[in-house]
């Protein structure tokens, strides 16, 4: 049990659906964050919310869309995704204290996406 | 973020401790060390963290030289089940203060028995 809890585990999608990732976190923290870990490559930062609110954005395309209701809960709808999208999708949260300290990072173990 | 740089990889015997280098030459005063690890198929996990003085918890320490230009991890005892890759980050401040991992490459350790 990490903390973080992340649903489907597995999701086979095809390239015409449209489907949600769900993150749940029970650590208390104000900040949640969506990473992409793509075959023999390194984690890519997608998305991060800060109290609820998106602070970061990082060119993702707008085939993804992330949405967060409460400081506890994260989602990322998916449409029209292409075969190359298949990958680790990583959820995590942390507390944001503001200044040079950066709490660290607690992750789920991820929803394994493949798109045919 | 300050860059890092780590060996793509390591091999070390069981039971005996596991000493993963990092590099962070341009780190500035205030950013901190941080360490996690991934272990197949699961989310990255964190270690440990540091500023200037070393750091020791129940998983690893954390040796970091005086001039803050490179760390070092240490695992005292290495498992089997410390096989995994291991990362290196010091983040930058956003415009929001909120910390942003960025994730290299890391250091793939493989524990033998």
């Amino acid at each position: 049990e990490t903390g973080v809890t992340q649903t489907p585990r597995h999701l086979v999608m095809g390239m015409t659906n449209k489907k949600s990732l769900k993150c749940e976190q029970h650590l208390g923290h104000n900040a949640m964050y969506w990473y992409k870990q793509s075959a023999k490559k390194p984690l890519e930062l997608m998305f991060v919310y800060s109290l609820e609110e998106r602070v970061e954005n990082n060119s993702v395309p707008s085939r993804f869309s992330p949405e967060c209701p409460n400081s506890s809960h994260l989602f990322l709808h998916l449409h029209t995704l292409q075969p190359e999208d298949s990958a680790l999708y990583l959820c995590a949260s942390s507390q944001d204290r503001g200044g040079s300290y950066n709490s660290p990072l607690h992750f789920g173990n991820g929803t394994r996406l493949t798109v045919t | 973020d300050a860059k890092t740089t780590q060996p793509p990889s390591m091999d070390c015997a069981e039971g005996r401790a596991a000493n993963l280098p990092c590099n962070h030459s341009t780190i500035s005063g205030n950013e901190y060390v941080y360490w996690y690890r991934q272990i197949h198929s699961q989310g990255p996990q964190y270690i440990i963290h540091g500023l200037k003085n070393n750091e020791t918890n129940e998983m690893a320490s954390l040796i970091i030289t005086e001039d803050r230009k490179s760390s070092t991890l240490i695992l005292p005892h290495a498992t089997l089940r410390d096989t995994a890759v291991y990362y290196c980050i010091v983040p930058s401040i956003g415009s929001s203060n909120t910390g942003k991992l960025i994730f290299g490459q890391g250091t793939t350790l493989q524990v033998k028995p």
